[in-house]
């Protein structure tokens, strides 16, 4: 079945760098696009930014444009999201999610990791 | 715009219809009709609900639908459910080409 395996939870101190990853199986990974998408403790959900899974090119959130890279390793079905310069507002989960493929040109998510829990503290 | 604007709470009882509303700007949901509705149960991933602003996707329930008119988005939820107790966020394309979340709402089945 289509799943969206993330890597586990991690703590970091401030202005420390973080790495999330995303295994995607039971889908041609290269078809489809990669969301990231965070919420803070009690807070809406935000997006950062996405990943063509088949020719890497990015689009990022204007709030995290310069501190935050996505990219892919499509020999290992796998996508990534670091995060620069963390503080302690980048306190979250973050969501890795697949997005739809279907006849129109509208971005949704319709496979959705469990979500890595990332701690900022010093 | 930092986010799109919902209620932060509705409630109703089991049976009825509750309608949850999302406004933008002509920047995004005014000017698109790349509107989705994500349903979020305490401590889980969110679940697409609705997308393209009336569309369901495979496996979601048909009391689940929506609307929009101008610069607002509706999701209405009808015979409302003990299950359907869960925070729902509205989404939309920008005309930046990225994606913006509303702040969320969180409904109550009383």
């Amino acid at each position: 079945q289509v799943q969206l395996v993330q890597s586990g939870a991690e703590v970091k101190k401030p202005g420390a760098s973080l790495k999330v990853s995303c295994k995607a199986s039971g889908y041609t990974f290269t078809s489809y696009a990669m969301h990231w998408v965070r919420q803070a403790p009690g807070q809406r959900l935000e997006w950062m930014g996405w990943i063509n899974g088949g020719n890497g090119n990015t689009k990022y959130s204007q709030k995290f444009q310069g501190r935050v890279t996505i990219t892919r390793d499509t020999s290992a079905s796998t996508a990534y999201m670091e995060l620069s310069s963390l503080r302690s507002e980048d306190t979250a989960v973050y969501y890795c999610a697949r997005e739809m493929n279907y006849y129109g040109s509208g971005r949704y998510m319709d496979v959705w990791g469990k979500g890595t829990t990332v701690t900022v503290s010093s | 715009q930092s986010a799109l604007t919902q209620p932060a709470s509705v409630s109703g009882s089991p049976g009825q219809s509750i309608t949850i509303s999302c406004t933008g700007t002509s920047s995004d949901l005014g000017d698109y009709n790349y509107v989705s509705w994500y349903q979020q149960h305490p401590g889980k991933a969110p679940k697409l609900m609705i997308f393209d602003v009336s569309y369901r996707p495979s496996g979601v329930s048909n009391r689940f639908s929506g609307s929009n008119s101008g610069n607002t988005a509706s999701l209405t939820i009808s015979g409302l459910q003990a299950e359907d107790e869960a925070d729902y966020y509205c989404s939309s394309y920008t005309s930046s080409s990225t994606l913006l979340f509303g702040g969320g709402t969180k409904l109550t089945v009383l």
